[in-house]
């Protein structure tokens, strides 16, 4: 399969403890981005990559969000000290070069937070 | 800011046409179109840029008005597989991240 992957599907944490996500993008995509998507809503946007550098973070995410890209290759999200608010769809897609290409979401990561 | 989709949900019977629009506060770069069914990604439809350059499935039309900052996606002869949630992306200020809208909920019935 040469689509974007993401693991864990499923997560179910404690208010308080910390979560990471991983993403696996389509290989030669260099752009990658991480979305929120909570039941009803269109995905918001977290922040994006390209390579390995973070270009634009949302002014929405919170100090306790943190993503990365090392080597330019798969991608993590962590979330510290999980809230309660902080339960969603979390997604992540990859395109080719720009962002006016298209994009490949991956099946996400479902985050349920007790 | 979120741009605004209508109708926000469309019933329709099976090969009949639809609509379904995107309009923007702010001047568009480009607006990307995505469906979404039930329980499962977004998958790509159509991209529209500024200066009237499109990608996309051929079986997908679409249209891009800069001056009123809207977007229209045309389904026509609709199938039961065009059932799904269709949000349109926005990109403002060519800084070529999207602003998803809030979805237009689509259900095609035999």
């Amino acid at each position: 399969d040469t689509g974007v992957s993401q693991n864990p599907r499923h997560k179910i944490t404690k208010r308080g403890q910390n979560v990471t996500f991983r993403c696996d993008p389509i290989s030669e995509h260099n752009r990658l981005y991480w979305y929120r998507q909570t039941l009803g809503q269109g995905p918001e946007f977290l922040t994006y990559f390209q390579n390995e550098a973070q270009l634009e973070k949302s002014r929405l995410l919170s100090d306790r969000f943190s993503a990365e890209r090392p080597k330019g290759s798969f991608s993590t999200l962590e979330i510290q000290r999980t809230e309660q608010g902080d339960s969603a769809m979390y997604l992540c897609a990859s395109s080719f070069r720009t962002g006016r290409d298209e994009q490949f979401f991956g099946p996400g990561t479902r985050l349920t937070v007790l | 800011q979120q741009p605004v989709q209508s109708p926000q949900a469309v019933i329709l019977r099976e090969g009949e046409d639809a609509v379904i629009n995107c309009s923007s506060s702010k001047a568009l770069y480009s607006v990307h179109w995505y469906r979404q069914k039930h329980g499962e990604a977004p998958v790509f439809l159509m991209i529209l840029l500024k200066g009237g350059e499109q990608k996309g499935h051929e079986k997908i039309s679409a249209s891009f008005n800069e001056k009123k900052q809207q977007s229209s996606l045309y389904l026509t002869a609709s199938q039961l597989s065009y059932s799904g949630t269709y949000f349109c992306g926005t990109e403002n200020f060519g800084n070529e991240k999207l602003t998803f809208g809030t979805g237009t909920r689509l259900t095609i019935i035999p």
